[in-house]
């Protein structure tokens, strides 16, 4: 199975900072990867597709990056409803697989 | 705008046979894409159980395949999985969602609310 590394595994900050989120894969996934948002006790929301594709209704500051093994979730300007957890998710090979997640908590 | 709705018991015995269903509406599930189930356990991350395409084709996570069905009810819209001889380890909310950006990308765009399933004698 493709194994994903998200890190930091949590990180503090600001609103208005700009955040950035790496996940590796452990082989070549091409552009075969999501990020989802999940706040607490809600499901995760997919944010980017096919590694750069921003989903509709998901604002202009969160933007992604990255293909082949190396990937960046970017949020320009943090704001109030940012801080969750991030996942990353291949779909390149079954079994799909997700990263550890990222918690991003107010500074 | 498409809805997912989990639906099923909350509470199992170990060895018993976890049934969820996942009732759809504003999307045929016989449409060209995938509908899956994921879960995560209390305070942890996020596992893929599995997905069904519209076809009919099942693909299941090998740690589980032993174990799965996944099954769906054209005439109701709605997709159901089966997990067989659960333990404690099977604890979990469990989430079916779906993938309808596009007929080659599998990531998840709509989720149900999740339906939390606690396996304990």
């Amino acid at each position: 199975a493709i194994q994903l590394t998200q890190s930091p595994s949590s990180l503090s900050a600001s609103v208005g900072d700009r955040v950035i989120i790496t996940c590796r894969a452990s082989q070549d996934i091409n552009s075969a990867l999501g990020w989802y948002r999940q706040k607490p006790g809600k499901g995760p929301e997919l944010l980017i597709y096919d590694a750069a594709s921003l989903e509709g209704g998901v604002p202009s500051r969160v933007s992604g990056s990255g293909s082949g093994t190396d990937f960046t979730l970017t949020i320009s300007s943090l704001q109030p409803e940012d801080f969750a957890v991030y996942y990353c998710q291949q779909f390149k090979s079954y079994p799909l697989t997700f990263g550890g997640g990222t918690k991003v908590e107010i500074k | 705008q498409v809805q997912l709705q989990e639906s099923g018991p909350g509470l199992l015995k170990p060895s018993e046979t976890l049934s969820l269903t996942c009732a759809v509406s504003g999307y045929s599930i016989t449409s060209g894409f995938f509908w899956g189930w994921i879960r995560q356990s209390p305070g942890k991350g996020l596992e893929w159980i599995g997905s069904m395409h519209g076809s009919g084709s099942t693909y299941y996570n090998p740690s589980l395949k032993s174990r799965l069905t996944m099954s769906k009810d054209t005439s109701k819209n709605q997709f159901s999985l089966k997990l067989s001889s659960v333990t404690a380890a099977d604890t979990a909310v469990y989430f079916c969602a779906s993938s309808l950006s596009s007929p080659e990308t599998e990531t998840f765009d709509f989720w149900g609310q999740g339906t939390l399933v606690t396996v304990s004698s």
